[in-house]
């Protein structure tokens, strides 16, 4: 099926450092969501945006939905060991939020975190 | 803690075997999900029940069937599986019409 560009495919990056992901697609959205997973886990929902402009943050991690609402990125402040993990980004259409289609949403490849402390 | 509970958290069956994946939620959604996930992949849309009545089947194989006692359950049985089948399956539920899914932390299957 469908899916977002989503990139990097990996970082390996210092503690302490800021980290920036981000996610395209060639089509309109109307909501952007970012999970991250890790390992033996399920995907936890991290931020999520409704609105063309609209920067949200959730303590060190700050997401914005594109203007053009084909885009997301994520960003993370000061990353700390705990932040290892796999983050998805994750989209829904325009012409699929309706009855029927709750929830159906195209996700990222995803992009793997490694933090060294 | 996730408040979308999936046991088992690990299963082992041959291709012969029959074999259920259970879900619960208590948050009072309405819609209820399994997804399948291979490792450092996304996950992919496999059913969506929409107030305990099947919405979106993803042309998903007849050895899996999906099924909704009530508005908190939701299993998967599982039947003739093959090798490929082997992968993490994940539920996941949401309010009516809410793109905000919150997944359960998995089954891991193997079929041997």
């Amino acid at each position: 099926g469908q899916q977002l560009n989503q990139s990097p495919q990996s970082m390996f990056i210092q503690e302490g450092e800021d980290v920036s992901m981000n996610c395209t697609s060639s089509s309109i959205f109307n909501t952007w969501l970012w999970y991250k997973q890790e390992p033996g886990e399920g995907p936890v929902l991290l931020i999520a945006l409704y609105k063309a402009g609209e920067l949200t943050s959730n303590g060190r991690l700050t997401a914005q939905f594109g203007i053009t609402r084909k885009d997301s990125f994520l960003n993370i402040s000061a990353s700390i060991p705990s932040d290892v993990g796999i983050y998805f980004c994750a989209g829904q259409h325009l012409s699929v939020w309706a009855p029927g289609n709750t929830g159906k949403l195209i996700f990222g490849q995803g992009t793997t975190l490694q933090v060294k402390p | 803690d996730t408040e979308v509970t999936q046991t088992p958290k690990h299963l082992v069956m041959g291709m012969t075997n029959k074999k259920s994946l259970k879900c619960e939620q208590h948050m009072g959604h309405r819609a209820m999900y399994w997804y399948k996930q291979k490792a450092k992949k996304p996950p992919e849309l496999m059913f969506v029940y929409s107030y305990e009545k099947l919405s979106i089947n993803e042309s998903v194989p007849s050895r899996f069937s999906p099924e909704c006692p009530n508005s908190s359950l939701l299993n998967l049985h599982l039947h003739a599986l093959q090798p490929e089948d082997s992968a993490l399956y994940l539920c996941a539920s949401s309010q009516e019409s809410s793109p905000r899914l919150f997944f359960g932390e998995g089954s891991r299957l193997t079929v041997l």
